[in-house]
This record gives structure tokens, C-alpha cells and sequence, in this order.
């Protein structure tokens, strides 16, 4: 079974510029999270999708990112326009649903290294 | 609010020796906690998780956790460190209500030293 993968493993474009992210969660997992980690600092919740559906985007730091789940499948994250403030690694999380809310393991992709410049 | 912090940013250890990397969590209620692991290269990896039961828990890789309500810690252990161990490690808390959203602590960076 293919894990969780992301896609590119690293962008490097100029502030200012567009960035789109992709995550292709393991398959038939309903739960997508995303999450950065800007350097030095610790990993941090974006947002969460529930198949297709935003169930908690408390963690998107402005306005400037947009994510999308279209089919509920893989999801993709825009920054525009980037900024420096930007440049950290973006890792994405899928979990399959359990009936009953019951713990499952969230499996982590290798992450983006964004570099703004 | 959940929140965790790791007091060490870095730790160098022998090969052989023991290791003791240290985390301290902040919740309301019972915690859901986990340590994980990432080696250059890879996603981050589930080592151990405590939900419950049981405050000594055992992991993949031969670490070990013990759970301290009364300390609010979560401390991870291996008695014997193997080079293959020197990898980044992360101490994380989550919860039903959040559905599992995750909060990390900064990050541990253990070096293992012939």
C-alpha cells in the first residue's frame, strides 16, 4: 500500500510568486490534515478535511492560502502570494475515518521544503 | 488550548548508551500523546502513543514512554541507542474532541556518536 506523498519534495520561487502544494493521502483515507513547520519552530495544525469538506481551518494563517480537497481525494495548497515569512516544510496527514470517532494512526507524508526568496 | 514543549533542542549520545528525551504537555483532560520520529528524507513515523491504561508503553524500535499525569510528562526512553536512531524526534498531543489535530513540540535532534 503507497503511504502518503506529497508533491514537488521542494519549491524555491521569489516572493511575490504563486505556489500550489500537492498531498495524495493513502487511499480510502477520509481524514487529510496539513501542517508547516517554519525553521527553528515547531510543527504546526493548518487545516483539517473531512473527505471533501473543511472541518477545521483554525490553523491557516491568512488569507494568502487556500487549500482545496475537490472528490476527496488529494488536496492541493495555494500560496498567493508567497511571502518570506512562507519558506518551511509543509507536511500533510491522512487518517482513515473510524466509526464511533475512535482513534487511528495519522501517517505523515515527507513534506515540501518551501523556500521563498 | 493543548500545547507541548521539549526542553532539549539537541542531544549527542553514545552508541550503546541510554537515551532519555524529555516532553512536557499541556492539557485540560486526558491527553491523547504520541512520540514520533523523522529520519532526513522521510515523513514523520509513529514511534509510541498513550491514550490510557497502562503508563509504561512500548514502540516500534525499541523505545519505551512513560506516561507522569502528575508531572505532566511524557518522557521517551531506549535503553540502548543504535546509530540508526540519530533522527529528529517529536512529541505530540491530540484529542477526540479535535479530531486528532495535533499540536508538536519543537523538536528533539539526537546524534549518535561511535
Amino acid at each position: 500500500e503507497a503511504g502518503v506523498t506529497q508533491f514537488p519534495s521542494h519549491s524555491v520561487i521569489e516572493k511575490g510568486q504563486t505556489v500550489t502544494l500537492r498531498c495524495d493521502p493513502i487511499s480510502g483515507h477520509d481524514n487529510l490534515y496539513w501542517y508547516r513547520r517554519v525553521m527553528g519552530k515547531e510543527i504546526k495544525f493548518l487545516l483539517h478535511f473531512v473527505k471533501e469538506s473543511k472541518q477545521d481551518e483554525s490553523g491557516m494563517p491568512n488569507n494568502r492560502f487556500l487549500a482545496e480537497r475537490t472528490g476527496g481525494t488529494y488536496s492541493t495548497l495555494k500560496v498567493q502570494p508567497a511571502e518570506l515569512e512562507d519558506s518551511g516544510v509543509y507536511f500533510c496527514a491522512s487518517r482513515k475515518g473510524v466509526a464511533g470517532g475512535s482513534y487511528n494512526e495519522q501517517f505523515f507524508g515527507p513534506g515540501t521544503r518551501l523556500t521563498v526568496l | 488550548a493543548q500545547s507541548v514543549t521539549q526542553p532539549d533542542i539537541h542531544i549527542t549520545v553514545s552508541e550503546g548508551a541510554s537515551l532519555e528525551l524529555r516532553c512536557n504537555y499541556s492539557y485540560g483532560a486526558t491527553p491523547y500523546l504520541f512520540w514520533y520520529v523523522q529520519s532526513p528524507g522521510q515523513g514523520l513515523q509513529l514511534l509510541l502513543k498513550y491514550f490510557s491504561g497502562d503508563t509504561l508503553v512500548q514502540g516500534i524500535k525499541g523505545f519505551e514512554a512513560e506516561f507522569k499525569r502528575s508531572q505532566s510528562s511524557f518522557n521517551l526512553r531506549k535503553p540502548s541507542v543504535h546509530w540508526s536512531d540519530a533522527a529528529e524526534y517529536f512529541c505530540a498531543v491530540g484529542a477526540r474532541s479535535n479530531d486528532y489535530k495535533l499540536s508538536f513540540g519543537a523538536g528533539t535532534t539526537v546524534t549518535v556518536r561511535a
